[in-house]
């Protein structure tokens, strides 16, 4: 156990409201990772984090934005949700020796419904 | 970027039968390749990894994969597919740097009683 935690689990939202979901993680993994997860696109990676107030852009990152100024949190922020927002997001950590090349660790997810 | 395929999103196997879910990828350089499942409403555990070293890898729960470098693939396979694997599984490989990991778009496994 990573000790990942999502919150929150489940939110209903409606079309032009900002969201925030937070991930907590007990340990301090330097790098971190929101993806978003849809039918037939898999996990796409929406930001990363490599440490406090270090991220970058993944493959879907317009209309996210992210921040990271503890270590142990990683804040997603749609800024103005949208119904194409709407999707399961996930919360992961890299855990190895070197940091980087080790095997990702999930969270519970975020369920997300813009209306 | 790299890019992970999976052929087959949906594949249903007899109980007792050979499960085979299939991932090539496209990469200049070899990277780490990993699979993951994932059960309904749950987030995606690990099953098995290739980083260095021996090309075939077992996983939990009886599965295994095969690196093969020359065809870019890295499948997953079960001797003996139970009720309890039913489940959807994802393939990923690094980034050349180490620091993204690209998923393919799953495989969905059905197990017929």
């Amino acid at each position: 156990d990573a000790g990942i935690t999502q919150s929150p689990r489940h939110k209903v939202t409606e079309t032009g409201t900002p969201v925030t979901l937070r991930c907590h993680q007990t340990e301090n993994h330097r790098y971190m990772y929101w993806y978003r997860q849809d039918p037939g696109h898999g996990l796409r990676l929406i930001h990363y984090s490599y440490g406090v107030k270090d991220t970058d852009k993944g493959e879907v990152s317009d209309g996210y934005s992210v921040s990271r100024s503890k270590t142990e949190d990683f804040l997603l922020t749609l800024e103005s949700a949208t119904s194409s927002q709407t999707s399961v997001y996930f919360c992961a950590i890299s855990v190895g020796t070197s940091g980087i090349t080790g095997e990702l660790f999930f969270g519970e997810g975020s369920r997300l419904t813009v209306l | 970027a790299q890019s992970v395929t999976q052929l087959g999103s949906h594949v249903s196997v007899s109980e007792g039968a050979l499960v085979l879910l299939r991932c090539n990828y496209s990469s200049s350089v070899p990277p780490y390749l990993f699979w993951y499942v994932q059960y309904p409403n749950q987030g995606l555990q690990l099953l098995l990894k290739y980083t260095t070293g021996a090309t075939l890898v077992k996983g939990i729960n009886g599965f295994e994969a095969e690196f093969k470098k020359s065809e870019t693939s890295f499948h997953l396979t079960k001797p003996s597919a139970h009720m309890s694997d039913a489940a959807e599984y994802f393939c990923a490989v690094t980034s050349p740097t180490g620091n993204q990991f690209y998923f393919g778009t799953g495989t969905s496994l059905t197990v017929i009683p």
